[in-house]
């Protein structure tokens, strides 16, 4: 059973436009939840996370959305650039026993 | 500042060889530890964690074992290979949880395991 889906494996985007990657959880118990970045043959690297106490946080270009009714995240990016072309992975959990992680969205930014 | 090195970074092996991935983070004390797999089309999928030296929990039954022989080394072994254990390993740390901590995990570089 996934805790955490993400339902896109890719998604298409012009430079320049906003890229909008989403994310659905299960469990109404996880107090933070966390986007990951990587590139093909290196480790994730952390991007944002936002807790559940808020619906919104934005860092920079970066936004996550939480709406908590819906049970629903989503990551905004904009303006999307080049180097934005990555597989982005959503998690949550945080416990001893580490993240819980969607299978990721594969994100290709075109010129 | 805290690095994670895990090595090696590429490694090709026969079917029913045996595997050894090693881990070491520095610059803290007690991190947990974790192992986890990306295969094609799954995600990364948690493998092992280590809260501490010598304790070993397993998310996911096979044929691969962890180790945890000091406190910042975390080894994955396998005694025999099968071809489903191709994947990209990754090792992990993070700080135990306090009240506002928001459970990041961080990463070490990856290594890539082909079996032929």
């Amino acid at each position: 059973d996934q805790q955490v889906k993400q339902n896109s494996p890719s998604l298409s985007v012009q430079e320049g436009r906003i890229s909008i990657l989403n994310c659905d959880y299960t469990n109404s118990m996880f107090d933070y939840f966390l986007w990951y970045k990587k590139y093909p043959a290196e480790g994730p690297t952390f991007l944002i996370s936002i807790s559940s106490i808020k619906d919104k946080n934005e860092d920079g270009r970066f936004t996550v959305f939480l709406n908590k009714s819906a049970k629903h995240l989503s990551l905004h990016i904009v303006p999307s650039q080049p180097g934005d072309s990555a597989v982005y992975f959503c998690a949550t959990g945080g416990g001893a026993d580490g993240l819980t992680f969607g299978k990721g969205t594969h994100l290709i930014i075109q010129p | 500042s805290q690095t994670i090195h895990q090595w090696p970074a590429t490694l090709v092996q026969p079917v029913g060889s045996p595997l050894s991935l090693e881990c070491t983070v520095e610059g803290t004390s007690n991190p947990n530890l974790y192992w986890y797999r990306q295969a094609a089309g799954r995600g990364l999928q948690l493998l092992f964690y280590s809260v501490g030296i010598g304790q070993i929990s397993s998310e996911v039954p096979q044929n691969l074992s962890a180790s945890r022989p000091q406190d910042r080394q975390f080894i994955l072994s396998s005694k025999k290979l099968l071809l489903s254990d191709s994947g990209f390993y990754l090792c992990a740390w993070s700080v135990i949880r306090t009240g506002d901590t928001t459970g990041e995990l961080f990463f070490g570089e990856g290594s890539r395991l082909t079996v032929l």
